[in-house]
């Protein structure tokens, strides 16, 4: 199957200090790309859509000036942690949406995640 | 709104023995997409299973099955003579706007330690 990766893996910041988290897909376009995030011993929570080229759709409760998500390209998404805090210590898990309309297959492939934790 | 649940949040097994995975879901849409996914301690997801809604046989997979009534809008999942590498965080998701590939809804987990 295609494959997503994201950069970095693990990262320890200090509080007030802004991460950027990379998820790129490998061996295909995603126009769509997707930002979970996972607390230890929780579900994976939806946090927002990224789209190539437009603003990201952020759900409910997720703070868009905190959670800046840029889609540059066809296989890059970004997400950064502005002025992070402990609280902002999680599991980011990205995932990329290869749609192949002509082949009339839709899949998403998760990335392997990055671990973030503020000091 | 879309929902899944997973009532099981922890199962213990002795090693060899079967294990069943409930998950129940709740969605308006007709059309819709039903996964499971593994999460080892590694953290990585690793997919295991896609189903829509207009395919209720059930499946297996070597040690694994799925049961999919959508009478009782269930997806359940049992691990037949589960081994210690079985162990790991499974989610049950739901797929949103009847696309396989759009953003998912996930279950809470149900953590299975599978001890020898």
């Amino acid at each position: 199957g295609a494959v997503v990766s994201q950069h970095p893996s693990r990262v320890i910041c200090k509080s007030g200090t802004s991460v950027k988290i990379e998820c790129r897909s490998l061996d295909f376009q995603a126009t769509t790309m997707f930002w979970y995030r996972q607390f230890p011993k929780k579900s994976l929570m939806l946090m927002a859509t990224s789209n190539e080229g437009s603003k990201a759709t952020y759900e409910q409760g997720v703070e868009k000036d905190k959670f800046l998500i840029n889609h540059a390209s066809l296989t890059l998404s970004t997400l950064t942690v502005t002025s992070a805090h402990p609280e902002d210590s999680s599991f980011y898990i990205c995932s990329a949406r290869d749609f192949l309309e002509r082949e009339g297959t839709d899949t998403q492939y998760f990335g392997p995640g990055t671990r973030l934790t503020v000091l | 709104a879309q929902k899944v649940t997973q009532a099981q949040t922890e199962i213990s097994v002795v090693e060899k023995e079967d294990v069943t995975l409930d998950c129940v879901y709740e969605t308006r849409d007709t059309t819709y997409y039903l996964f499971w996914y593994k999460q080892p301690p590694s953290g990585e997801l690793v997919f295991l299973i896609r189903r829509n809604s207009f395919d209720e046989q059930n499946e297996i997979s070597g040690r694994y099955s799925w049961n999919f009534q959508k009478s009782t809008s269930s997806f359940n999942f049992t691990i037949t003579a589960s081994q210690v590498v079985d162990s790991a965080v499974y989610f049950c998701a739901l797929s949103e706007a009847r696309a396989a590939g759009n953003k998912l809804t996930f279950g809470g987990g149900t953590r299975v330690l599978v001890k020898p």
